[in-house]
């Protein structure tokens, strides 16, 4: 099984709203990526969690709170976000940080903020 | 600052013929790992391609090849006989020995396969 799954596949929300965001691997992967994608653009490194604990922030606003319960699952709580946020988000796994293997991606979550 | 350059935003091809995909970067570093992503439209990111530094020979994956030429730090990406589902951007990517696992993106190029 070499599939990453992400819930739900489409979101649209207002600014005072809160959601999540859902991530699932089982490839036993203990680095989990958060990326935000802009339309036509690469994907940027938002989080990485390895070994369930958060080691990387790249410095994102704090109404993206991002959560890893155990080592399958990968949460992105979200409140009072902009219309800027709007993006695909996708979440991502590999073997381990610093492993220098493959990222899985998940098919991503399309997030529209109103 | 790492950086990865692909100079060509969008290409197109007709199915069945080769094209190359051009990818260049910059690193100090002696030892880093390459990779070609794929992107079809609406479907998630898979990897195509992968080639360590360290190794001089190029690597090959079905009618996927790589031109890596580590003295110039240029990493291109052929596709061979192309068919319609090779239609998605595709970034090139790389990843330095002292980054951990951060995978540095270039900004993409748009492949079009025409029938």
């Amino acid at each position: 099984d070499t599939e990453v799954t992400q819930t739900p596949k489409h979101l649209v929300m207002g600014m005072t709203n809160k959601k999540s965001l859902k991530c699932e691997q089982h490839m036993g992967h203990r680095a989990m990526y958060w990326y935000k994608q802009k339309a036509k653009k690469p994907p940027e490194l938002m989080f990485v969690y390895s070994y369930e604990k958060l080691s990387i922030n790249e410095s994102v606003p704090s109404r993206f709170s991002p959560e890893c319960p155990n080592s399958s699952l990968l949460n992105l709580h979200l409140h009072a976000l902009q219309p800027e946020d709007s993006a695909l988000y996708l979440c991502a796994s590999s073997l381990g940080w610093g492993d220098k293997d493959e990222q899985y991606f998940g098919p991503g979550t399309r997030l529209t903020v109103t | 600052a790492q950086t990865v350059t692909q100079s060509q935003p969008e290409m197109s091809v007709q199915e069945a013929e080769t094209v190359t995909l051009s990818c260049t970067y910059d690193t100090s570093e002696n030892n880093y790992y390459l990779f070609w992503y794929k992107q079809p439209p609406s479907r998630q990111m898979i990897l195509v391609i992968r080639q360590e530094a360290y190794k001089q020979q190029n690597a090959t994956e079905n009618r996927f090849s790589v031109n890596f030429q580590k003295a110039a730090k240029s990493f291109s990406l052929k596709i061979s006989d192309s068919q319609l589902g090779d239609t998605a951007m595709y970034f090139c990517a790389f990843i330095e020995e002292t980054s951990g696992s951060r995978l540095t993106f270039g900004e993409g190029t748009q492949l079009t396969v025409n029938p």
